[in-house]
């Protein structure tokens, strides 16, 4: 089955500045890569997807970029705000066929004052 | 509304008790999914459910007991739950069943087996 694999665990940045989350993945037919982000006593919720015939995808202040080829795709928050802080799951699937979502461990993101 | 709502928030139970946990959407969504999460972990899949009908079970003892009386509506019947199941539950819905549509979760059910 598929593995995907999160890095890293904490990531503590000062506001302002910009975060990356990288992840890998294990199986070559994954092609649909959801980002997910879980505040306290709160659901996870989607804030940014790609599929595989893109490479590169922005919303605001959020990108994300993934390389098939190494297999591995990264979501990047510029401008952290306090409001930024939360768990975020990367999350790999085969897309249509398949209904199940394999997520990363997850990273806590903390943005300071 | 891109609402999944789910009821009770919280719920404390004895290992002999029965209850259920309610799950419920109305975006039109044809899938609805029951996940499992542990403190500091990821969501792992309980049950999908595509049209109704249920077309996953990722290997969940009998304990638990999905049941969708209709497109709307998810429930999930515990029973002679143990310690260890405690968690988490959290409910989603999506478009279809495929696995490139966005889910949406609900907030989940506090869930303490005592």
């Amino acid at each position: 089955g598929e593995n995907v694999e999160q890095h890293p665990s904490t990531l503590s940045v000062q506001e302002g500045d910009s975060a990356v989350i990288k992840c890998t993945y294990s199986d070559s037919a994954s092609n649909y890569f959801p980002w997910y982000k879980q505040e306290l006593g709160k659901g996870p919720q989607l804030i940014i997807d790609i599929r595989s015939n893109v490479g590169e995808k922005k919303d605001q202040r959020i990108a994300v970029t993934l390389n098939k080829t190494a297999k591995h795709f990264s979501l990047h928050i510029t401008e952290t705000q306090p409001e930024d802080s939360a768990v975020y799951f990367c999350a790999a699937s085969r897309g249509s066929n398949d209904y199940k979502l394999s997520f990363g461990a997850g990273t806590t993101v903390t943005v300071r004052a | 509304d891109t609402e999944v709502t789910q009821t009770p928030k919280h719920l404390v139970m004895g290992m002999t008790n029965k209850k259920s946990l309610k799950c419920e959407q109305h975006m039109g969504h044809r899938a609805m999914y029951w996940y499992k999460q542990k403190a500091k972990k990821p969501p792992e899949l309980m049950f999908v459910y595509s049209y109704e009908k249920l077309s996953i079970n990722e290997s969940v003892p009998s304990r638990f007991s999905p049941e969708c009386p209709n497109s709307s509506l998810l429930n999930l019947h515990l029973h002679a739950l143990q310690p260890e199941d405690s968690a988490l539950y959290l409910c989603a819905s999506s478009r279809d069943g495929g696995g490139d549509t966005e889910a949406f979760f609900g907030q989940g059910t506090r869930l303490t087996v005592v």
